[in-house]
């Protein structure tokens, strides 16, 4: 199983840019999540899908930010414009229907200058 | 909204000796996630447990679920220098809508 993959795993970009991020989540799973990590704020979730739909966006930070699902097996997190506090490593994780653990990408470190 | 709180926020020990942490919250959770997260990498499952008092082994590791449900604690017993790392709880509280809360971590340094 190849297990849930997100690209790039680094990305370094300028302040205004606009940054998309993908997730192919586990073959079979129907529920994916974005989280954002940093030192100061931990974990954070931004925003999970159920069967591609949207279901609990409150984390987002802002209208900067943008989730998509468009079919079971792709998810992008777009930023539209980058600023430098967005810098944080970007997790994707997708779950089996009605079981509760989450599996986990490598990530996405953003760095935006 | 709903927070675990984890402590200690981080250990740095001797190799062979045993580590104790823990997450506690204000609200009832029904099921307890204990991930490990190394450099450059993203969180890993190590345990889960789903039941009040249930106590559940995965090698050197033992979690537990606490009875009042609103803690949980890891066990580390004879320390490794390849168990370093960040160690997070992790829970669905009753009631929620599938959106797992995680605690600080736990940052665990091994000298060997």
């Amino acid at each position: 199983d190849a297990g849930v993959i997100q690209s790039p795993r680094h990305e370094v970009t300028e302040m205004g840019q606009e940054v998309t991020l993908r997730c192919k989540p586990i073959s079979g799973h129907n529920s994916l999540f974005w989280y954002r990590q940093t030192m100061m704020r931990g974990l954070e979730l931004l925003i999970y899908f159920n069967n591609n739909v949207p279901i609990d966006d409150s984390g987002m930070p802002e209208d900067r930010f943008s989730a998509k699902m468009p079919n079971a097996s792709f998810s992008t997190l777009k930023i539209q414009p980058s600023e430098p506090r967005d810098s944080a490593v970007y997790f994707c994780a997708s779950r089996s229907g009605g079981a509760d653990t989450q599996y986990f990408g490598p990530g996405t470190r953003l760095t935006v200058l | 909204g709903q927070q675990l709180n984890q402590s200690p926020q981080s250990m740095f020990i001797q190799e062979g000796e045993d580590v104790s942490m823990n997450c506690t919250s204000s609200s009832i959770f029904n099921t307890w996630l204990w991930y490990k997260q190394e450099p450059g990498e993203g969180p890993v499952l190590l345990i889960a447990l789903y039941k009040a008092g249930e106590l559940t082994s995965n090698g050197r590791l033992t979690a537990q679920f606490g009875i009042t449900r609103k803690d949980s604690f890891l066990n580390i017993s004879a320390s490794i220098p390849s168990d370093v790392g960040i160690y997070f709880c992790a829970g669905f509280f009753s009631g929620n809508t599938g959106k797992l809360i995680f605690g600080q971590g736990t940052t665990l340094q091994v000298k060997p």
